[in-house]
């Protein structure tokens, strides 16, 4: 089944004790990106990656790192995490041509609530 | 600055009525526009994609405009059944990302 995971899904961690949320695609897809949804703000893009060995900032990157080491992989990094990243977070692939040509796939979310 | 707006925020309607969610977007310059469909505890599942050359797109009981000289597109519920309740948002998309709108959060009576 073509699909997009993640790993955890939920997560309850304190301030400073640095974490990752895996994101692994079975699709070949080139793109991959991160987006956080917070109430009245919507979804925000965190980081994408066009290909691997290429990722650049979305509009709110500070506080995250990521890599894309393999194609199908796309881990999200909080090397010290603060009470204002408390949000659920997605992350979604597609073929090349990326949000300008086609159709993107989400995981199902990851809630973190850092204390 | 590219924005994406969502009107209502909320709508609520009986078993087996058609109906319209509204999706306005503020680049006339836009690639394409998505729809998606959120579930409590799931993640986003696109719906429809419209490309920024095409006026429509088709899904079973679902039909997806774009008029990009207004700057809006509809998406179009044929008789809509309890299982529809949902947030649906609306997202443009842009060369690497989409912007995305508030959504709308549905929800069908039986």
């Amino acid at each position: 089944e073509a699909q997009v995971t993640q790993n955890p899904r939920y997560l309850i961690t304190v301030t400073g004790k640095k974490l990752t949320v895996t994101c692994s695609q079975n699709m070949n897809h080139e793109y991959m990106s991160w987006y956080r949804q917070d109430p009245g703000l919507g979804l925000r893009q965190i980081y994408y990656s066009m290909n691997v060995e290429v990722t650049d900032k979305g509009d709110v990157p500070e506080g995250y790192k990521v890599s894309r080491k393999e194609k199908r992989n796309f881990p999200l990094i909080l090397e010290s995490p603060s009470p204002n990243q408390t949000s659920l977070y997605f992350c979604a692939s597609s073929r090349a041509g990326g949000p300008r040509t086609d159709t993107q796939y989400f995981g199902p979310g990851t809630r973190l609530t850092v204390l | 600055k590219q924005e994406v707006t969502q009107i209502p925020a909320a709508l609520s309607v009986p078993e087996g009525e058609n109906l319209v969610l509204n999706c306005s977007f503020t680049d006339s310059a836009i690639y394409n526009l998505q729809w998606f469909r959120q579930d409590p505890g799931k993640g986003l599942t696109s719906l429809l994609l419209i490309q920024s050359s095409q006026r429509e797109q088709t899904s079973g009981r679902l039909n997806a405009s774009l008029d990009k000289s207004s700057g809006r597109s509809t998406l179009y519920i044929a008789a809509s059944q309890p299982g529809d309740s949902a947030t649906y948002l609306c997202a443009m998309g842009s060369n690497y990302q989409l912007i995305w709108g508030a959504g709308t959060k549905l929800i069908i009576k039986p």
